[in-house]
């Protein structure tokens, strides 16, 4: 079963607008922690955002903000003030507890376009 | 700069050689994964390293082997038992909640 969804394969939005990532996940664990990674086209994977699940408030970072409800197991990533920069690869991720050691799974990804 | 090395960026190699992906890590992190990217998808774990001389195989470990003799290092190394081994492969290391990553390394296999 697939542990980290995100269902839109590619998105678009112009420039200066706002756009959301939408991650959902699955996990039987209370103590996890969820990660947005942006990777461009040179592949480096950049680190965004960090929520854990036991955090009251929405994580924010900058333009990153991280919309965590967690009776939903959703995780989705705004992007406020689109720059042309941020067309790339976006990957949700989540880090729970392993048997050995602490796993971290990523989702299949969202391309985003930023159109000028 | 602290940060998480690869070399080299782009790596070619004939069908039935095996080859070795360098990592080195200069933040201290005990913690070092191997990851593989395929086109379009999203990123599967090879090996993973918890502390020096001391290695867990991943999701996706056959035909992959790694060594962790030095806290800084950690490289893999791509046998000719891998079917299908071109791909996009990733370092990273983590030395609390999150991981680091490298800038990779494309390897293609003819």
């Amino acid at each position: 079963a697939q542990k980290i969804t995100q269902t839109q394969p590619g998105m678009f939005v112009q420039e200066k607008e706002a756009v959301t990532l939408d991650c959902t996940y699955d996990t039987s664990d209370q103590s996890y922690g969820l990660f947005w990674y942006k990777q461009p086209s040179s592949g480096e994977m950049i680190f965004l955002i960090y929520q854990g699940s036991y955090d009251e408030q929405n994580a924010t970072e900058g333009r990153y903000s991280l919309n965590f409800q967690k009776a939903r197991k959703s995780a989705n990533l705004v992007i406020s003030a689109s720059q042309l920069g941020d067309s790339a690869m976006y990957f949700c991720a989540m880090r729970e507890r392993g048997t050995s050691y602490d796993k971290v799974i990523f989702g299949p990804g969202t391309s985003l376009s930023v159109i000028p | 700069d602290g940060g998480i090395t690869q070399s080299p960026k782009y790596l070619f190699r004939k069908e039935g050689q095996n080859v070795t992906l360098s990592c080195e890590q200069n933040l201290n992190h005990d913690a070092m994964y191997w990851y593989r990217q395929d086109p379009g998808q999203g990123l599967r774990l090879i090996y993973y390293s918890q502390i020096v001389n001391d290695f867990q195989k991943g999701d996706i470990a056959e035909g992959y082997s790694v060594s962790r003799e030095k806290k800084e290092s950690f490289p893999l190394t791509v046998t000719s038992a891998q079917k299908n081994p071109t791909a996009f492969y990733l370092c990273a290391s983590s030395g609390g909640y999150e991981q680091y990553f490298g800038p990779g390394t494309r390897l293609t296999v003819t």
